[in-house]
Order: structure tokens, then sequence, then C-alpha cells
């Protein structure tokens, strides 16, 4: 059965310290990661899609990396309105598309 | 804004009632996914339906049922509620091609007193 692990559960920076969120998985065979940015009573925002081992991708301050167990989404100088709760997901080949959520890191970036 | 509406965007009900929740997917996703998120827990995927037909069914009790109208709009119905079902519960949609992206809504709060 598929599974994604994200470390921390949550994470308290003081605004422009830099950090990374890992999230693990297993998967039969990965097809596609998602990031998403959740915040408090809000529905997921779709942030990347990573398809395979070494790909990267930037988004202001936030760049998501992937290797073959774990991708990282890594925040630089993070400021307070980037504190939310992200989500890793990840899809697996073949059959039906499931697409599996790991249950967030919650960010919590202090002015 | 997703392009994916929800309605409502809180309900208020009692147990043992029964609800409607409705959500229109992005323009041209055949796609509709339900999620069910309860109070500090992960998305919990519930059912699945493509182009009106059910696709998949994850973790969805037998009270609840769905589905998807000639016009892609999809309905959630959750009967004989109980306190537990209170959660937020989201719909998301996708293309569905190879990469399945999805887009959610802005959720539906259902408290159940």
């Amino acid at each position: 059965e598929d599974q994604v692990t994200q470390s921390p559960e949550a994470l308290r920076l003081q605004e422009g310290e830099s950090s990374s969120l890992n999230c693990s998985y297993t998967v039969s065979g990965l097809r596609g990661l998602f990031w998403y940015r959740q915040d408090p009573g809000k529905g997921p925002e779709f942030l990347f899609t990573l398809y395979s081992a070494g790909e990267e991708k930037e988004k202001e301050r936030l760049k998501a990396t992937l290797t073959k167990k774990e991708s990282f989404l890594h925040i630089t100088a993070p400021k307070p309105e980037d504190s939310a709760t992200y989500l890793c997901a990840v899809q697996a080949t073949g059959g039906y598309q499931k697409v599996t959520f790991g249950i967030g890191t919650k960010l919590q970036v202090i002015p | 804004d997703s392009g994916v509406t929800q309605t409502p965007k809180h309900l208020i009900t009692a147990t043992g009632q029964r609800v409607t929740l409705r959500c229109s997917p992005r323009s041209g996703d055949l796609s509709v996914y339900w999620y069910q998120q309860s109070l500090d827990q992960g998305l919990q995927f519930l059912i699945q339906y493509y182009n009106g037909e059910e696709r998949a069914k994850g973790n969805i009790l037998e009270r609840f049922s769905a589905q998807q109208f000639p016009d892609l709009h999809s309905e959630l119905n959750l009967s004989s509620l109980e306190l537990g079902d209170s959660a937020l519960y989201f719909c998301a949609s996708s293309v569905e091609v190879a990469i399945n992206t999805q887009y959610f809504g802005p959720g539906t709060r259902l408290t159940v007193l």
C-alpha cells in the first residue's frame, strides 16, 4: 500500500530563517509527487508536481526537490505569510490514479 | 481561486439528519473527488467520479453516497449523521490525464450537534 510520511509534524521558524520540510514515500512506482499548501479552514492550494528523481521546481521562496525515496520542500527566508500546513501527496503508476496524502507539516513563521 | 466551487460553506445540523453537499468542478475537468478532513487529521479520500460514473471508493461509510450529474457537478449525501461526522468536506477536480493533479474547492464545514 502507498504510504506518505511527512516530518516534522510542526515547525516554528523566525522570519528569515530558512529550513526544509521532508516527505518520505513508499510506492510501487512513482508517477507524480505533489505539494500543496493549506491555510486553516481552507482547501489545499496546489504548489508543485514533480515527476522524476533529480527534478526541482521553484516558486517564490519555495523550492521542491525529489529523490527516489523522498522529497524536500525548501523554504528560503520565510515570511509570516508562509505560515500554513504543507501537504505532500503521491500518485503511483499503473491502474487507478489514486493519490495518497500525508498528514502535513504545520509551519509557523514568527515575525 | 482554484475554479472549484462548493456549497454551502457551513452547515450545522443535528444527529440523525441528512445533508447534501454540492460541488462544481473546474471548467473542462471530468473527474471529481470527495475528501473528509477531521480536526488535526489528514485528508481522507472518500470517492471519485469520472464523467458521471463512479471510478473509485476510499474510506466512505455506507451512510454516505455521491453522484455526478450530466453537467459534471457532484453531490455528496450524508445520512443518519453522527457527531463524529463533523468535519471539513472538500471536493477536488482534475482533468485526469496521466498525471492526476487535483484542484481543491474551499470546502464545506459540517457541524453535527
